[in-house]
């Protein structure tokens, strides 16, 4: 149990289709993190939330639409995605977002194929 | 900008062996500097940071790393390996500010039987 749970651990989703990725932490946290792990590829921060407000985007397309409704919850809505786009999309959460304090937290990611 | 360098990308080492995965960062400021570990089908998870204090940091699983400020360098290392170490290792560093942490493009260890 890493305190950082996500759902579906697995999808699968043809190019038109419409989902979503779905994260949750029960640790406390004010930092939530999407990043992309493709293979063969370094990790790649997505999106950044603190205290529910986007810090930063790093120049993702907009077929990938983050949503923090909340400190605990985070999701990523998925729309006309790419075959490239498939990869493990890893959901993390820490304290604050730098400093001594800021520990990363990881889920077991949610593994995506776009077909 | 931080950056952080893992000029290893993957590491065979037969199993009881010592290992070194190397980590070189770029600040010319105290930085706060992380080691993280990835199995198989699974997130990312810490094995150790250092944040001040003692250049040699111990983590979980027999692993230490020791922080070389001169060198710029915290390289990770284990005296005897398992099979169970065979993973993805990330080397992470941080400013003292509230800066992101940024992550190296990591190593595959793999343990040889």
């Amino acid at each position: 149990e890493t305190g950082v749970t996500q759902t579906p651990r697995h999808l699968v989703m043809g190019m038109t289709n419409k989902k979503s990725l779905k994260c949750e932490q029960h640790l406390g946290h004010n930092a939530m993190y999407w990043y992309k792990q493709s293979a063969k590829k370094p990790l790649e921060l997505m999106f950044v939330y603190n205290f529910k407000e986007q810090t930063e985007n790093n120049s993702v397309p907009s077929r990938f639409s983050p949503e923090c409704p909340n400190s605990s919850h985070l999701f990523l809505h998925l729309h006309t995605l790419q075959p490239e786009d498939s990869a493990l999309y890893l959901c993390a959460s820490s304290p604050n977002t730098g400093g001594a304090e800021n520990t990363i937290y990881f889920g077991e990611g949610s593994w995506l194929t776009v077909v | 900008a931080q950056s952080v360098t893992q000029l290893d990308s993957q590491v065979p080492v037969f199993e009881e062996a010592p290992v070194e995965l190397r980590c070189n960062y770029s600040s010319s400021v105290s930085v706060y500097l992380f080691w993280y570990v990835q199995y198989p089908n699974q997130g990312l998870q810490l094995l150790l940071k250092y944040l001040s204090g003692s250049t040699l940091v111990k983590g979980i699983n027999g692993f230490e790393a020791e922080f070389n400020k001169s060198q710029t360098s915290f390289h990770l290392r284990k005296p005897s390996v398992h099979i169970s170490d065979t993973a993805e290792y990330f080397c992470a560093a941080s400013k003292t500010s509230y800066d992101k942490v940024i992550f190296g493009p990591g190593t595959s260890l793999s343990v040889i039987p």
